[in-house]
């Protein structure tokens, strides 16, 4: 099984500022793909095959990486960022996985 | 416009099957590369992907839950269900249904449309 690491597991951010979250993953993977969720609501595709935004998500997200180590990166923070995010896999076996997710504050 | 919505019984005591139903509608799982998922969420955890089922009837668990879970589809009624067996309180959680598709350029899939999820909770 492919095990995803989430770092930071919470991190607070000001306005403006420039967050990155990481996610590695325990053997190479084709695509990482990314999920927003705020409390109480599902989670929500945000960022797919590594690097594609989903429709409606902000152009100040990015996504990148390759074989074990991928990021989500927001070039300027906004009060709307603040949400859990989770990395996910897919590979031929067990099939997906999850990341432990990362906690985007507002400072 | 796809759009997703799980339903199920709520409370169930330990040792009970747990049977869930997500309705669907925007897509028809007899249609070529299309799936749906399972995936869980106990409160305040994260996300655990159950199982999964395909237009051409393929299913996957996942092996952690072994032969506790089983998926299938009514495609004519745009449905989907799974069961857990044998429940217990590890089993309390949120069960969401993802619309379920693959990557364009390689083998690859991820969960673009989620329900709003229902809660389950395991007690006696």
């Amino acid at each position: 099984e492919i095990v995803l690491t989430q770092s930071p597991t919470t991190i607070a951010a000001s306005p403006g500022e420039k967050v990155t979250i990481t996610c590695r993953a325990s053997s190479s993977v084709s695509y990482m793909y990314w999920y927003q969720q705020k409390s109480g609501a599902s989670p929500k595709l945000w960022i797919y095959d590594t690097s594609k935004l989903a429709s409606g998500v902000p152009n100040r997200f990015s996504g990148s990486g390759s074989g074990t180590s991928y990021s989500l990166t927001i070039n300027t923070m906004e009060t709307e960022d603040a949400a859990t995010y989770y990395c996910q896999q897919w590979s031929s076996t067990p099939k997906w996985t999850f990341g432990g997710g990362t906690k985007l504050e507002l400072k | 416009q796809v759009t997703l919505k799980e339903s199920g019984p709520g409370i169930l005591q330990p040792s009970h099957t747990l049977s869930l139903t997500c309705s669907f509608s925007g897509f028809s799982l007899s249609t070529y590369g299309m799936g749906v998922s399972w995936i869980r969420q106990p409160s305040g955890k994260g996300l655990e992907w159950l199982a999964s089922i395909w237009w051409n009837g393929n299913t996957y668990n996942n092996p952690s839950l072994k032969s506790r879970l089983t998926v299938s589809k009514d495609t004519s009624n745009n449905q989907a269900f799974l069961k857990v067996t044998s429940v217990d309180t590890a089993d309390t959680a949120t069960y969401y249904c993802a619309h379920t598709r693959s990557s364009t350029t390689r083998p690859s899939y991820y969960f673009d449309y989620w329900g709003q999820g229902v809660m389950v909770t395991v007690s006696s």
